[in-house]
């Protein structure tokens, strides 16, 4: 079965600062999407950023970056320019062909002013 | 565009009685999905629609749990009877099935269940 580990529980990062989440991931396929959702005290979960497995190039989505390592099934998040409402919950994501997402233990992000 | 819309916000029972959560997904959305986030956790897949068809129940407890999605379009999903450990917040997600947008999944602000 497929598994996302966040090995960070919790992060903080001053306002206008640089932060990055850690996610790994291990599975036996070659062809799958990963994730980064973010979940505020609303509770919704809201998408961040998305990564093709078969697509080399790192995503990119304004502030948001992810530096995705194939070989190493490794995945994390840059935030840039860390503002205060992006304190929430971090979830990294995984997803086969199936569209089951299998979701880390998430990681807490909070943003000092 | 409306986003998915689920209800109750927040529900709390005693032990035993049923519950009942409601999901209106984005309109033109085929799958939905039904998740349970237990407190400090990521979400763990229940069940997945793929228009009435439900395609995916393998973690769906059967003994209590029930769903269903009649006209492809809503969903409702059933606890009966309730367990404490049925306390967790409940969520649902809708996708719209078409490749390269199909695997977006898009959710809503969930219920949280309480169990007392």
């Amino acid at each position: 079965a497929q598994t996302v580990t966040q090995s960070q529980p919790e992060m903080s990062v001053q306002e206008a600062e640089t932060v990055t989440l850690s996610c790994t991931y291990d599975t036996s396929e070659s062809d799958y999407y990963l994730f980064w959702y973010k979940q505020p005290p609303s509770r919704q979960m809201i998408l961040v950023i998305r990564q093709e497995a078969y697509k080399q190039q790192n995503a990119t989505e304004n502030r948001f970056s992810v530096n995705f390592q194939k070989a190493a099934k490794s995945f994390s998040l840059k935030i840039s320019d860390s503002q205060l409402g992006d304190a929430a919950m971090y979830f990294c994501a995984y997803e086969e062909g199936a569209q089951k997402l299998v979701f880390g233990q998430g990681t807490r992000l909070t943003i000092n002013p | 565009e409306a986003g998915v819309v689920q209800s109750p916000r927040y529900k709390i029972i005693e032990k035993k009685q049923p519950v009942a959560f409601w999901c209106n997904p984005i309109s033109g959305h085929n799958t939905l999905y039904w998740y349970r986030q237990n407190l400090g956790q990521g979400p763990e897949l229940l069940i997945r629609y793929e228009n009435e068809e439900a395609v995916d129940d393998s973690q769906l407890p059967k003994d209590r749990f029930s769903a269903e999605r009649l006209k492809g379009v809503d969903s409702t999903l059933k606890i009966q009877p309730a367990e404490l450990g049925d306390s967790a917040v409940y969520l649902c997600a809708s996708s719209h099935g078409t490749v390269p947008a199909k695997n977006i999944q898009y959710f809503g602000a969930g219920t949280r269940l309480s169990v007392l």
